[in-house]
């Protein structure tokens, strides 16, 4: 099928680490997103891995990309305020001559003060 | 310079009737999308155009039908109007080809409230 996974929901507190875990299924995916919704407002890019990387760190950001299970997680080091949204990953698939991104459930992350 | 903008943000109808949602990128991109978000947050994606062409066409009642005049607009047309298809409706752009990095870049959505 074309399910990714997620965890619905996930708390820390201000200044912890958050991990947000993923699964997918296509084993063809050529890249993997992480995007951020706050209320109200579209998804923004927060970060992606090509499939061939198993690590990607970006500022507070790290991507961790197992291949062989097809697990993704982001990991957002000293979480604050700010960073309460819900993220959603996803997976590039073939479609044509484009591609189209499959979506996750959404991770909502809230961070207590 | 909004780069994927999309109008109006917050659409309210009756049931039956008929209403549009209009979509305009300005990042010279030649991919555009519909995706659908629902109460419990789900992205679904609906249509893809590519160069004004369909491309992905998932399973979308008939009522929906997108419309493409050019690269840069995709437009969003909803006939006979009903309960459940409220929702949050998301258009994005993207640059083609699959063998590279191309993501979505996404509107800030237009919230659909049928009564």
């Amino acid at each position: 099928g074309e399910d990714v996974e997620q965890s619905l929901f996930l708390s820390v507190r201000e200044g912890d680490s958050s991990v947000i875990n993923c699964t997918y299924t296509d084993s063809s995916s050529t890249y993997l997103y992480w995007y951020k919704q706050e209320p109200g407002a579209g998804l923004q890019l927060l970060t992606y891995i090509f499939s061939n990387m198993d690590m990607k760190q970006d500022q507070r950001l790290t991507v961790l990309l197992n291949k062989k299970d097809k697990h993704l997680s982001l990991r957002i080091a000293d979480t604050q305020t700010g960073d309460s949204a819900i993220y959603f990953c996803a997976e590039r698939k073939f479609a044509g001559n484009t591609g189209k991104l499959i979506f996750g459930q959404g991770t909502t992350l809230q961070v207590k003060p | 310079d909004t780069a994927v903008s999309q109008t109006p943000k917050y659409l309210v109808t009756q049931m039956g009737n008929d209403k549009s949602i209009k979509c305009e990128q300005n990042l010279g991109h030649d991919t555009m999308y519909w995706y659908k978000q629902d109460s419990k947050k789900f992205l679904k994606i609906m249509f893809s155009y590519n160069n004004k062409e369909l491309i992905i066409n998932e399973t979308v009642p008939n009522r929906f039908s997108p419309k493409s005049p050019d690269k840069a607009h995709l437009n969003l047309h909803i006939n006979s109007l009903e309960l459940g298809d409220s929702a949050v409706y998301f258009c994005a752009s993207s640059q083609a080809g699959v063998s590279y990095n191309s993501p979505l870049h996404f509107g800030n959505g237009t919230r659909l409230t049928v009564t």
